[in-house]
């Protein structure tokens, strides 16, 4: 069964700062892998898709990675600023499954 | 284009009753599912559908019904509700499975 996990949980960093966010799941079987991003009270919002094949996705700011092989994603955030204080959250779309599997999301703070 | 519309926005319902939470999308996407979301567990699926006529159950199926009749709609209907389906429920939907996944505002839902 595939699991998805996001460590930290939380975390809180000055304004300004470069940061990454971390994602590991259990089988490397993946269609693809999805960012997206939840603002307290509301609905996700997706940030990025990355395929199996790729290596990387970028948008502005963002650059989600993913190595397959050893079940890890990364979302870099450059430049930080208070507007990006939200969850985000990994999920994985295993090979061959019309279903999505969710991390519990790392709760990123940004102080102005 | 709306997006995706859940109604209601919140709904308080006593142990036993039954109601439907709405899910409309006007994108003409094939693929829409239901999540359930609660603190610590992260977003838990309940039923998709591939498309029109077609639905499946998900991971956590059970005191739910889920119909689609049509390609803009995907109702989830709770028969019986327990106090242990208090929740926020999120509708999604994407061009097909395997693509980027647009989230509707949520449903607050609390079961006394």
């Amino acid at each position: 069964k595939q699991e998805v996990t996001q460590i930290p949980a939380a975390l809180s960093v000055p304004e300004g700062e470069n940061l990454v966010l971390n994602c590991s799941f259990t089988d490397s079987a993946i269609y693809n892998l999805q960012w997206f991003r939840q603002d307290p009270g509301k609905g996700l919002t997706s940030l990025l898709l990355i395929q199996s094949s790729q290596r990387e996705q970028t948008s502005g700011r963002l650059n989600a990675s993913l190595d397959k092989s050893s079940g890890r994603s990364t979302l870099y955030i450059a430049a930080s600023q208070p507007g990006d204080s939200a969850t985000y959250l990994c999920a994985v779309r295993p090979g061959g499954s019309e279903k999505l599997v969710f991390g519990k999301g790392t709760k990123l703070t940004v102080n102005p | 284009n709306a997006g995706v519309t859940q109604t209601p926005k919140f709904q308080v319902l006593k142990t036993g009753q039954s109601m439907t939470l709405q899910c409309a999308q006007d994108m003409n996407h094939e693929y829409m599912s239901w999540y359930r979301q609660d603190p610590g567990m992260g977003l838990r699926l309940i039923h998709y559908s591939v498309g029109a006529g077609i639905t499946d159950q998900g991971e956590v199926p059970n005191g739910y019904n889920v119909s689609r009749s049509t390609t803009e709609d995907f109702p989830l209907r709770l028969l019986s509700a327990a106090p242990s389906q208090t929740s926020v429920y999120f509708c999604a939907s994407s061009p097909e499975y395997q693509e980027t996944q647009y989230f509707g505002p949520g449903t607050r839902l609390l079961v006394l």
